[in-house]
C-alpha cells in the first residue's frame, strides 16, 4: 500500500500569505495525484489532478507541483475562503489512498 | 451540471445489513469509473470500492473485501453499495464519487465530483 504523508498537520497563515503545502509518497505514483480541498461538514473537492493541472473552476492562485514520490499544492495568496483542510490522493496503484491532511487555519 | 446524491445511511447495529444508494445526474453513468470513499469522524477519507466504466470489474479494500459490494443500475443512473455483516469500524459518511475521464481505465484519474455523503453508525 502507498502511504502518503502530509505536512505539516497545521499550517497558521494569514490572508493575503503564500500557503506551501507537502505530500510525500513511500514510493513513485508517477503524476497520478489529486488534491482536494474539503471545509467543515462538506465533501471533499477537487483542485488538482494530475499533480498540476487545475480542475474546472479553481482559481489560479492554487497550483500544483512534482512528480514521483514528492508533491506539492500552493497557494499564491491566502484568501478568507480558501482556509480548510487539504487532502492528496494517490489513484496510481490499488489500494487508493489519502494523505492526513493539512489544515490551512488563520493566523 | 454533475450531481450526485447518496441516500440509504442510518443507524444499524454489528452484523446488519444497509443498502446505500446514489442518484446521478448530468453525466451517463456507463461512461466513468465509478467509486464509493468513506470517512469516519476526524479522519481522512479512505477508498472503499470502484467499479471500471462499462461495469466489468469491481475493486475493493481489503477490509471491505466479502461485505461489502458495489454495484450500478445503468437504466436509473444509479451507483449502489450492498453492505452486510456490518461492524463498528464501518461507522462512516460514505461519498459516491465520479471519475474524471470518460471511459478511462479505473484508476487513471482523480475524483471530480463527489456527493454530499450519507451516514452510515454501527452500533449496539
Amino acid at each position: 500500500e502507498i502511504l502518503l504523508t502530509q505536512s505539516p498537520a497545521t499550517l497558521s497563515l494569514s490572508p493575503g500569505e503564500r500557503a506551501t503545502l507537502s505530500c510525500r509518497a513511500t514510493q513513485s505514483v508517477s503524476n497520478s495525484l489529486a488534491w482536494y480541498q474539503q471545509k467543515p461538514g462538506q465533501s471533499p473537492r477537487l483542485l488538482i489532478y494530475d499533480a498540476s493541472n487545475r480542475a474546472t473552476g479553481i482559481p489560479d492562485r492554487f497550483s500544483g507541483s512534482g512528480s514521483g514520490t514528492d508533491f506539492t499544492l500552493s497557494i499564491s495568496s491566502l484568501e478568507p475562503e480558501d482556509f480548510a483542510l487539504y487532502y492528496c490522493h494517490q489513484h496510481k496503484k490499488w489500494p487508493l489512498t489519502f494523505g492526513g491532511g493539512t489544515n490551512v487555519e488563520i493566523k | 451540471q454533475v450531481q450526485l446524491v447518496e441516500s440509504g445511511g442510518g443507524v444499524v447495529q454489528p452484523g446488519e445489513s444497509l443498502r446505500l444508494s446514489c442518484a446521478a445526474s448530468g453525466f451517463t453513468l456507463s461512461n466513468f469509473a465509478m467509486h464509493w470513499v468513506r470517512q469516519a469522524p476526524g479522519h481522512r477519507p479512505q477508498w472503499v470500492a470502484s467499479v471500471r466504466f462499462d461495469g466489468t470489474t469491481e475493486y475493493y479494500a481489503d477490509s471491505v473485501k466479502g461485505r461489502l459490494t458495489i454495484s450500478r443500475d445503468i437504466a436509473r443512473n444509479s451507483l449502489y453499495l450492498q453492505m452486510k455483516s456490518l461492524i463498528a469500524e464501518d461507522t462512516a459518511v460514505y461519498y459516491c464519487a465520479k471519475g474524471k475521464s470518460p471511459y478511462a481505465d479505473t484508476f487513471s484519474s482523480a475524483f471530480d465530483s463527489w456527493g454530499w455523503g450519507t451516514l452510515v453508525t454501527v452500533s449496539s
